[in-house]
């Protein structure tokens, strides 16, 4: 199985300020890794594909990289409706697995 | 417009059954493998089982449900569907349906549902 380690576990953040995200997998996954938002009370939407693939619809300010084993969500210029848990996904092999969760709090 | 809407939750003792059910409409069901994720209370997903598309309908389950859960789908009814049988405390989620990209079980979940509740406990 292959494990994603997400961090940090959570962050408080200030209106504008950059955030980091990063996902660890436990073997190489290539460019298998997405990424999702998730709010309380709401299902998971997707954000990036593929590692570092725009999803349509999407700000802009939602960006990823990464390959092989580390991966980073970067959410530029943070929003206060951008308040959620966010999660990554590996497709590479099954089982699919999820990442922990990462909860951006703002202050 | 992708819509899938969950249904068949509900307060199940342990050792009890379950059979969940997922309407489909807003795109072509039969092209696209389907999956099912749960979400403990408090806690993260996990994917449970998917059923590939394209006319292969083959199944792949997570370790910890194989052989007690069964997804299946009809395709006249555009609706997916995973019998949970043996239910233990442990499964107790809020269980999603989730459409994936391609008819292959190796993509991501591009849709969701909102989700049908499931808690086992006696």
């Amino acid at each position: 199985e292959t494990v994603l380690t997400q961090s940090p576990d959570f962050q408080s953040v200030t209106p504008k300020e950059k955030v980091t995200i990063t996902c660890r997998a436990s073997q190489t996954i290539g460019s298998s890794l997405h990424w999702y938002q998730q709010k309380p009370d709401q299902s998971p939407k997707l954000l990036i594909r593929y590692a570092s693939q725009s999803i349509s619809g999407v700000p802009s300010r939602f960006t990823g990289s990464g390959s092989g084993t580390d991966f980073t969500l970067t959410i530029n210029s943070l929003e206060a409706e951008d308040a959620a848990t966010y999660f990554c996904l590996q497709t590479y092999t099954l089982p699919l697995t999820f990442g922990g969760g990462t909860k951006v709090e703002i202050k | 417009e992708v819509q899938l809407l969950e249904s068949g939750g509900g307060l199940v003792q342990p050792g009890g059954s379950l059979r969940l059910s997922c309407a489909a409409s807003g795109f072509t069901f039969s092209t696209y493998a389907m999956g099912w994720v749960r979400q403990a209370p408090g806690k993260g997903l996990e994917w449970v089982s998917s059923i590939s598309g394209g006319g292969g309908d083959t199944t792949y389950y997570v370790d910890s449900v194989k052989g007690r859960f069964t997804i299946s789908r009809d395709h006249s009814k555009n609706t997916l569907y995973l019998h949970m049988n043996s239910l233990r405390v442990e499964d107790t989620a809020l269980y999603y349906c989730a459409k994936q990209a391609a008819a292959g079980s190796l993509y991501y979940f591009d849709s969701w549902g909102q989700g049908t509740l499931v808690t086992v406990s006696s």
